[in-house]
């Protein structure tokens, strides 16, 4: 059980067009999602907090209008990287919250996307 | 001073050997850890959770937490090549448990 997905698991684009990445939680639903970014060799980094059906919640320095969140159904999370360039060049992984109990409750990862943009 | 922290390593060990990764946090509230390894490239994948005092054996995973000292650590019995990787130590905020703080993680290699 538990199992999230992402689509694409890769991608490669030009600079200045948009990219959607897909997160789904294939076998429960998720209430809330974590996009989360990783350049390589450093940890990961919160990008933003998704609630279905209402606004994400975005972290410090985390640019709103150039990560596009949508978290419409209890199963889809969607992140769209707006006018892509070279810097936004990174491994986006988002992750899924199972609930079991307030402190208990567990984050499940997708396999992530790894954009590049040229 | 870092909500969770965790030395970056490489911490080696042999095959067979146990491979034992620490991992320590700051706030005396925190309720729940996790364990999490990253293969090179990969995402994140959960080994397990603990959340009392002692110890969560697992296979050969076994989770010891001693909140007294705000420790928690991930041992690793029998270790194999298939074992090297990155461990990340997870821990929520005591009042927001959307909140996860990821420690840096500790690179584990295992050598034939």
């Amino acid at each position: 059980g538990a199992v999230v997905s992402q689509h694409p698991s890769r991608v490669i684009c030009k600079s200045g067009t948009s990219v959607k990445i897909e997160c789904r939680s294939l076998d429960f639903q998720a209430t809330t999602m974590f996009w989360y970014r990783q350049f390589p060799k450093q940890s990961l980094m919160l990008m933003a907090t998704s609630n279905e059906g209402s606004k994400a919640t975005y972290e410090q320095g985390v640019e709103k209008d150039k990560f596009l969140i949508n978290h419409a159904s209890l199963t889809l999370s969607t992140l769209t990287v707006t006018s892509a360039h070279p810097e936004d060049s990174s491994f986006y992984i988002c992750s899924a919250r199972v609930v079991r109990g307030g402190s208990t409750d567990t984050q499940y990862f997708g396999p992530g996307t790894r954009l590049t943009v040229l | 001073q870092k909500e969770v922290e965790q030395n970056s390593g490489p911490l080696s060990v042999p095959e067979g050997a146990i491979a034992s990764l620490n991992c320590t946090y700051s706030d005396r509230g925190s309720q729940s850890f996790f364990w999490y390894r990253q293969y090179s490239g990969k995402s994140p994948e959960l080994i397990m959770f603990i959340y009392s005092n002692g110890d969560k054996e697992d296979g050969r995973f076994t989770a010891q937490l001693n909140k007294a000292s705000q420790y928690v650590s991930l041992l690793i019995r029998d270790s194999q090549p298939s074992d090297s990787a990155t461990y990340l130590c997870a821990v929520p905020a005591r009042y927001n448990f959307n909140k996860f703080y990821f420690g840096s993680g500790t690179k584990l290699n295992v050598k034939p």
